[in-house]
């Protein structure tokens, strides 16, 4: 079955260090985009990808870097410049405005 | 640009008793409509989706909303609430117009059902 698949599940960061979450989508969707899930807050965009090598920015893009070299992959790394990077990492892909989006299941980013 | 507002971050119900969960969006034309759920540590599931055709939507699990136009409204409904309906909602819209971003969400509403 296709589907979205993120990793790890869990993931435990010491300070001043980079992490890098995995999204992988075999439903052959070309847009992809990272999220960020935070109690009361909704879900804020951090980067979207609409086509291989190409990405924007979304509205809390500091701090966060992405990648897509391949349209199957689009992951996202958060540095040590994410002053607060404790939160629900949702990645999702869509082929078209009335599609609505795919999500994976989440991964959860905790800083030690 | 698009918006969305979900009334009420928290919604009780007793179990049996109508869900009514409500959304209204702003769009100077006719948007695309969503309804997510999401369950504790997990992504979000599509409800039901309104693309222009039929104004009542019906989808997954007997949830239905209804497009109104006139109230820039679509309200999220099921006549009897069942303890496995305890989750996070999220309404959606997308901007056709848009070839950047595609989708606005809610801030979501919080289900608890009382058994």
């Amino acid at each position: 079955d296709g589907g979205i698949t993120q990793s790890p599940k869990y993931l435990f960061r010491k300070e001043g260090q980079n992490v890098t979450l995995s999204c992988e989508q075999n439903l052959n969707h070309d847009a992809m985009y990272w999220y960020r899930q935070d109690p009361g807050q909704g879900l804020r965009l951090i980067y979207y990808s609409q086509i291989v090598n190409d990405f924007q920015k979304g509205d809390i893009a500091e701090g966060y870097s992405v990648s897509r070299e391949k349209k199957e992959s689009f992951p996202l790394t958060v540095t040590s410049a994410q002053k607060n990077p404790t939160a629900f990492y949702l990645c999702a892909s869509s082929t078209g405005h009335n599609h609505g989006y795919t999500f994976g299941s989440g991964t959860r980013l905790t800083v030690v | 640009a698009q918006s969305v507002t979900q009334l009420g971050s928290h919604v009780s119900v007793s179990e049996g008793a109508l869900v009514l969960l409500r959304c209204n969006y702003s769009s100077s034309v006719p948007p695309y409509l969503f309804w997510y759920v999401q369950y504790p540590n997990q992504g979000l599931q599509l409800l039901l989706k309104y693309t222009s055709a039929a104004t009542l939507v019906k989808g997954i699990n007997g949830f239905e909303a209804e497009f109104k136009k006139s109230e820039t409204s679509f309200h999220l409904t099921k006549p009897s609430a069942h303890m496995s309906d305890a989750a996070e909602y999220f309404c959606a819209v997308s901007d056709h117009r848009n070839t950047g971003n595609q989708f606005y969400f809610g801030t979501g509403t919080s289900l608890t059902v009382i058994p």
